[in-house]
């Protein structure tokens, strides 16, 4: 089956740090642009960071820049985001989603992971 | 990387058509015909209705389409049912390689 599984969501503190990552299956993740694109409660979608196949094209929010890395490992067929000097504001639910290979749209997404930040 | 303009919410009966229209700038929806729009259910994951300003993916209703005229980009659904009820977002690609979303419509079907 065709699907993308987000993990490693949680409650972390403000100022903390967590490393998401998705599960690839059922096509050939090394050919695919891969994203995260995030959604607060209650509000509406963001996209936070973009990934070439070969991971030589990386581009970040401006809100997340310098604090959250966007990587992924072929082998494993996995995407991760590093994220770091975690704030209030980034608490929202974490998809995965992966980039038609020749058309500008996402047409893969996760079920999400949710990132609480708080005290 | 500012989001792209929606109404907050629109409504209609069933039959009725609706749009929704998505407001960007030259930077991102007046600059690159790479419009998607997406519907997402409570809960759920977005799924893509059109892509490309006008493109339907196979197993989308063709009671969805779309346009773009200038800066503004708009999601029409014909044929009103209740299953439509549902959020929708359009999403740009953007100059320096970003993507940009709106900032979602709730569509009521009274």
């Amino acid at each position: 089956e065709v699907q993308l599984v987000e993990s490693g969501g949680g409650l972390v503190k403000p100022g903390g740090s967590l490393r998401l990552s998705c599960a690839a299956s059922g096509f050939t993740f090394s050919t695919y642009s891969m994203y995260w694109v995030r959604q607060a409660p209650g509000k509406g979608l963001e996209w936070v960071s973009s990934l070439s196949p070969n991971s030589d094209y990386i581009f970040h929010a401006d809100s997340v820049k310098g604090r959250f890395t966007i990587s992924r490992d072929n082998a494993k067929s996995s995407l991760y985001l590093q994220m770091n000097s975690l704030r209030s504001e980034d608490t929202a639910v974490y998809y995965c989603a992966r980039k038609s290979q020749f058309d500008w749209y996402f047409d893969l997404w996760g079920r999400g992971t949710l990132v609480t930040v708080s005290s | 990387q500012s989001a792209l303009t929606q109404p907050a919410s629109v409504s209609g009966s069933p039959g009725q058509s609706i749009t929704i229209s998505c407001t960007g700038s030259s930077s991102d929806v007046g600059g690159y015909n790479r419009v998607s729009w997406y519907q997402q259910y409570p809960g759920k994951a977005p799924k893509v209705m059109i892509y490309e300003v006008t493109n339907r993916p196979s197993g989308v209703s063709y009671r969805f389409s779309g346009s773009k005229s200038g800066n503004t980009a708009s999601l029409t659904i014909s044929g009103l049912q209740a299953e439509d009820e549902a959020d929708y977002y359009c999403c740009s690609y953007a100059s320096s390689s970003t993507w940009v979303f709106g900032g979602g419509t709730k569509l009521t079907v009274l």
